[in-house]
């Protein structure tokens, strides 16, 4: 689990606020994702970057916007968020293969409360 | 897009007991199954998965059986212990899309000593 580490673990923002989630992974590998985890939910993909190219974004209220400097760290800014938005923010890396599919590492996660 | 229906969503066996949790998915294109093994407090962790090009895959306790015919695989933990208990999740992927998973909706596994 150490491989991919987020911060902070545990977060509580009002509405108007604006924060940023943190991941960072140390397995060298290219490709990063943020999922959303819900109570009572599926795990959704949020985001995903390959390549720290913006690859997929899953039909995601532009109050959330991800940011990929290096193929090691993934950011998620967060700005004007609704209740509902509380959840579990999971990050996860893996290594791409050009045709291949590819195991993802998941970090332990940023429990958010929008208060 | 891909749907994968995963039954049950809570399982409760005994110590030493075998536990089974099935996943159907709908696009037969996918052709990659992890299962994930989440516990408090913790993010998913990968324990075992299985490509199309294989009927069955065993590590230790823990088996994945595939049926592409009728889209669905299982994961089977067999002598079970109260370290097991946690949520599970199946997912299924397609190769060369970008490695997205679509995930189960998990099954809480409770393991009573």
């Amino acid at each position: 689990e150490t491989g991919v580490t987020q911060t902070p673990r545990h977060l509580v923002m009002g509405m108007t606020n604006k924060k940023s989630l943190k991941c960072e992974q140390h397995l060298g590998h290219n490709a990063m994702y943020w999922y959303k985890q819900s109570a009572k939910k599926p795990l959704e993909l949020m985001f995903v970057y390959n390549f720290k190219e913006q690859t997929e974004n899953n039909s995601v209220p532009s109050r959330f916007s991800p940011e990929c400097p290096n193929s090691s760290h993934l950011f998620l800014h967060l700005h004007t968020l609704q209740p509902e938005d509380s959840a579990l923010y999971l990050c996860a890396s893996s290594q791409a293969r050009a045709g291949g599919t590819y195991e993802q590492y998941f970090g332990p996660g940023t429990r958010l409360t929008v208060t | 897009g891909e749907n994968v229906e995963q039954h049950p969503s809570t399982l409760s066996v005994q110590e030493g007991d075998s536990a089974v949790i099935k996943c159907t998915y709908s696009d037969s294109a996918s052709n990659y199954f992890p299962w994930y093994k989440q516990e408090l407090g913790k993010g998913p962790q990968l324990i075992i998965d299985i490509r199309s090009n294989v009927g069955e895959k065993k590590d230790q306790r823990i088996a994945v059986t595939l049926n592409k015919t009728a889209k669905h695989f299982s994961l089977h933990i067999t002598e079970t212990q109260p370290e097991d208990s946690a949520v599970y999740f199946c997912a299924a992927s397609i190769s060369g899309a970008g490695n997205m998973l679509t995930f189960g909706g998990g099954t809480r596994l409770m393991v009573k000593p």
